[in-house]
């Protein structure tokens, strides 16, 4: 079946610009995580979705990044006024309940 | 902090098992050892998981201390398509309530050779 897709797959952005980014969970998936990768690093963890409820965003590094899941299906990955610091590998991955997390290829993100 | 500790790089000859370990000296009883891998410019792919016994799919074989403190990811016939970067991650398996997010190192970069 299909997996987890994301969209765009390369995003380039001026600083100051606001991006937002998709992520199409595998169908019947309760789960929805999204994880930022810097070049070089292992993924590190943003934010959880259990269906359409935020229930962890620790991870977000700054109130820049806004994630949402509204219909607890596909989400969107928000930053506001894009700094060089964000660029990086956005990576949504997705679970049904607390099993293994599948992961989608991933936006690269390039603020210049 | 990632729990557990992998060698920074390791070589393989193509058509030779590839045998990729882990340290996971805190691990608790409740915690699973996944392995993923990551090509290089996609998302990291889901390889493994297990507890306390040995594991093996279409894709590798996980080999668990009796301790349970180290693993040993195995790839019994490497391939140049398997070059790509190995995690190793220790997160509580779904008996437990909430979610556990993956706390990734910065793994094992195998290199297949022919």
């Amino acid at each position: 079946g299909a997996g987890v897709s994301q969209s765009p797959r390369y995003k380039v952005a001026k600083r100051g610009q606001d991006v937002a980014l998709r992520c199409d969970p595998i169908s019947g998936h309760v789960s929805l995580f999204w994880y930022q990768q810097a070049l070089g690093q292992g993924p590190e963890f943003l934010t959880y979705f259990q269906n359409e409820a935020q229930l962890d965003k620790s991870g977000l590094p700054s109130d820049r990044f806004f994630a949402e899941r509204p219909e607890g299906s596909v989400s969107t990955l928000k930053i506001q006024r894009t700094q060089q610091e964000d660029s990086a590998v956005y990576l949504c991955a997705s679970s049904f309940r607390d099993e293994t997390q599948y992961f989608g290829p991933g936006t690269r993100l390039t603020v210049l | 902090d990632a729990k557990t500790t992998q060698p920074p790089s390791m070589d393989c000859a193509e058509g030779r098992a590839a045998n990729l370990p882990c340290n996971h000296s805190t691990i608790s009883g409740n915690e699973y050892v996944y392995w993923y891998r990551q090509i290089h410019s996609q998302g990291p792919q889901y390889i493994i998981h297990g507890l306390k016994n040995n594991e093996t799919n279409e894709m590798a074989s996980l080999i668990i201390t009796e301790d349970r403190k180290s693993s040993t990811l195995i790839l019994p016939h490497a391939t140049l398509r398997d070059t790509a970067v190995y995690y190793c991650i220790v997160r509580v398996g779904e008996l437990n309530t909430g979610f556990q997010k993956l706390v990734f190192g910065t793994g094992t970069r195998l290199l297949v050779s022919p």
